[in-house]
């Protein structure tokens, strides 16, 4: 199994850019989270959804972010305009219902972003 | 809303020593607490889950404890190795929720 794939893996842009991150979960799974991880805040919930539907996405800073999941095996988070404080580390992880007991959430490599 | 908090948020032990992470939760309603591993620029890896109705799970040298009613978990490493250099951030699911409230992590050195 491939694991969780995110692209890019870095993402160097200027303030004003929009930027796209892209993730394919796990064939099979049916929830995607969306997290962003600072030194100072730690890791962050900003969306998830389940069979492809948005659940909770009040974990969304600003109206500048936006994420999508049009099918099973594909979904983007998108910031425009981006802004500096938007810099971190943003991962995709996903699971399965029947995990909910395991509790296994895997995790994407992240997206490093820095906004200049 | 759920708040966990972990102590210390660095540690730095010489090799062979055993260690102790610790883990603390306001809301004790949790389905589970997880402990995963990261590794610089990497993502987050499993390591273990206790479920509510448990009290502790080992794997290797590793043993993670939960004590609901106190809200704290602890990860204990058993003579620490230099691979065992990482951050290690613990999870809490609550009860009727889908989503993980995470720690902020230790930051764990093994020196050689």
């Amino acid at each position: 199994d491939a694991g969780v794939i995110q692209s890019p893996r870095h993402e160097v842009t200027e303030m004003g850019q929009e930027v796209t991150l892209r993730c394919k979960p796990i064939s099979g799974h049916d929830y995607l989270f969306w997290y962003r991880q600072t030194m100072m805040r730690g890791l962050e919930l900003l969306i998830y959804f389940n069979n492809n539907v948005p659940i909770d996405d009040s974990g969304m800073p600003e109206d500048r972010f936006s994420a999508k999941m049009p099918n099973a095996s594909f979904s983007t988070l998108k910031i425009q305009p981006s802004e500096p404080r938007d810099s971190a580390v943003y991962f995709c992880a996903s699971r399965t219902s029947g995990s909910r007991v395991t509790g296994e959430l895997f995790f994407g490599e992240g997206s490093r972003l820095t906004v200049l | 809303k759920q708040e966990v908090t972990q102590i210390p948020a660095a540690l730095s032990v010489p090799e062979g020593e055993n260690l102790v992470l610790n883990c603390s939760f306001t809301d004790s309603a949790i389905y589970n607490l997880q402990w995963f591993r990261q590794d610089p620029g990497k993502g987050l890896t499993s390591l273990l889950l206790i479920q509510s109705s448990q009290r502790e799970q080992t794997s290797g040298r590793l043993n993670a404890s939960l004590d609901k009613s106190s809200g704290r978990s602890t990860l204990y490493i058993a003579a620490s190795q230099p691979g065992d250099s990482a951050t290690y951030l613990c999870a809490a699911l609550n009860s009727g929720y889908s989503t993980l409230t995470f720690g902020k992590g230790t930051m764990l050195l093994v020196s050689p």
